[in-house]
C-alpha cells in the first residue's frame, strides 16, 4: 500500500507567519492529493484537492503545490482561526490513505 | 442543503456487532460514492470503507476486512456499515462522507457528517 508521511507532526506559529506543511507519498500519486482541516472538536473539512485546487469558500491564504510524491500546503499569513490539524490524503485508488496529520498551534 | 448524518453508535462488548447508518439529503444519492472514515480518541483520521454510487463495488481497509461490510440502499438514501467481531481498537468516532463523484477513486470527500461514537468495551 502507498504510505503518506506528513511533516512536521506539529508546529507553533505567530499570527502573520508563513506556514508550510509537507506530505510525501511512498509512490507516485500524480496530482491525486487532498488536504483536510480539522479544528478542535469539529468535523474534518475539505480544503483543497488535485494538490492545488482550493475548495470553494476556502480562504486564499491557503495554497498547495506538488506532484508525484512530494506535496506542500502553505498558509501565507496564518490567522488565529487556522489553529487546527491538517491531513493530507491520496485518492488515486483504494485504500485511500491519510497522512498522520500536522497540528498547527497559534502562539 | 447537502447533508449526511450518522446514526447507530453506542457501547458494545468485544466480539459484538453494531450497524451504523448514514442518512443523506440534498443531493442525488445514487450518483455519488460514499465513504466511512474513523478517528480513534486523540488519533488521526483512518479511512475504513468505500462504496460506489451504484453499490456494485466496495473496498475495505485491511484493519476491518472480513469484519466490516459497507452497503447502501439508494431507494432510502441511506449508507450502512455493518460491524462484526468488534475489538477495543475499533473504538472511534465514525464519520460518513460523500465523495465528489460516483467512484471512490479519483474523487474526494467533500461533505462530512457530524460523526457517531462507537465504544467497544466490556
Amino acid at each position: 500500500d502507498i504510505q503518506m508521511t506528513q511533516s512536521p507532526s506539529s508546529l507553533s506559529a505567530s499570527v502573520g507567519d508563513r506556514v508550510t506543511i509537507t506530505c510525501r507519498a511512498s509512490q507516485d500519486i500524480s496530482h491525486y492529493l487532498a488536504w483536510y482541516q480539522q479544528k478542535p472538536g469539529k468535523v474534518p473539512k475539505l480544503l483543497m484537492y488535485a494538490a492545488s485546487t482550493l475548495q470553494p469558500g476556502v480562504s486564499s491564504r491557503f495554497s498547495g503545490s506538488g506532484s508525484g510524491t512530494d506535496f506542500t500546503l502553505t498558509i501565507s499569513s496564518v490567522q488565529p482561526e487556522d489553529a487546527a490539524t491538517y491531513y493530507c490524503q491520496r485518492y488515486n485508488f483504494a485504500p485511500l490513505t491519510f497522512g498522520g496529520g500536522t497540528k498547527v498551534e497559534i502562539k | 442543503e447537502v447533508q449526511v448524518m450518522e446514526f447507530g453508535g453506542g457501547l458494545v462488548q468485544p466480539g459484538g456487532s453494531l450497524r451504523l447508518s448514514c442518512a443523506a439529503s440534498g443531493f442525488s444519492f445514487s450518483s455519488y460514492a460514499m465513504t466511512w472514515v474513523r478517528q480513534a480518541p486523540g488519533k488521526g483520521l483512518e479511512w475504513v470503507s468505500s462504496i460506489t454510487g451504484s453499490g456494485d463495488s466496495t473496498y475495505h481497509a485491511d484493519s476491518v476486512k472480513g469484519r466490516f461490510s459497507i452497503s447502501r440502499d439508494n431507494s432510502r438514501n441511506t449508507l450502512y456499515l455493518q460491524m462484526n467481531s468488534l475489538r477495543a481498537e475499533d473504538t472511534a468516532v465514525y464519520y460518513c462522507a460523500k465523495e465528489s463523484g460516483p467512484y471512490f477513486s479519483y474523487y474526494v470527500m467533500d461533505v462530512w457528517g457530524q460523526g457517531t461514537t462507537v465504544t467497544v468495551s466490556s
